[in-house]
């Protein structure tokens, strides 16, 4: 199984503030990743699919970057609804593992 | 508009039987993969397996072969995720998800775009 690990668990950080979320496969997984935003009691909702690509309807504060084994998602400006639990997964091998997730809490 | 809604909350006891399932619609079912992902309280998310509805091909996480049973009733856009016997461990939120797919260069890449709501399933005696 590929495994994926995810840094930093938690962040903390402010309204406004620039944050950037690593994920790392184990192995190459070229640019088959994906990144989900997950709150409380909700469902994850998809932000980024193939490494840089933007979900419809996602705000344009959201990015991701990266190929290989070394992943980024960048919030570049954090607005308060923002405050969630983000996972990476891998989609290049089953089983299309995810990271141990990043919570990402107010300062 | 795509719709993935899962069956309710579900109590059992250990030994019990479960069958769930997640409806899909507003999209050709048969087209699409299904997955499933496990929440277990507190817990990060858990890929099982998927399943193709158009022919039932399933693929299983090694952690859940044997686990559980991912079927399919492509004549009425629902998957199933199913437990013989429930153990206290099996207490979680279960996800169904639609997997679409990107074409690039090299072949697909798929992704989960449509997620259920989530059926919780406790398991106590």
């Amino acid at each position: 199984d590929i495994q994926m690990t995810q840094s930093p668990s938690p962040l903390s950080a402010s309204v406004g503030d620039r944050v950037t979320i690593t994920c790392r496969a184990s192995q190459s997984i070229s640019s088959y990743l994906s990144w989900y935003q997950q709150k409380p009691g909700k469902a994850p909702k998809l932000l980024i699919f193939a490494a840089s690509t933007l979900q419809s309807g996602v705000p344009s504060r959201f990015s991701g970057s990266g190929s290989g084994t070394d992943f980024t998602l960048t919030i570049s400006s954090l607005q308060p609804e923002d405050f969630a639990t983000y996972y990476c997964q891998q989609t290049y091998s089953t089983p299309q593992t995810f990271g141990q997730g990043t919570k990402l809490e107010i300062k | 508009e795509v719709q993935l809604v899962q069956s309710g909350a579900e109590v059992k006891k250990p030994g019990e039987s479960l069958k769930i399932s997640c409806k899909g619609s507003g999209y050709s079912f048969s087209n699409y993969w299904i997955g499933w992902v496990r929440q277990m309280p507190g817990k990060g998310l858990e890929w099982m397996g998927i399943i193709y509805p158009g022919d039932s091909d399933t693929k299983y996480s090694p952690s859940f072969q044997g686990q559980v049973t991912i079927s399919v009733d492509k004549s009425i856009s629902t998957a199933h995720l199913q437990w013989n016997s429930l153990k206290a461990s099996d207490t979680a939120m279960y996800y169904c998800a639609r997997i679409s797919e990107i074409s690039v260069l090299r072949g697909v890449i798929p992704y989960f775009d449509y997620w259920g709501q989530g059926t919780l399933v406790t398991v106590s005696s």
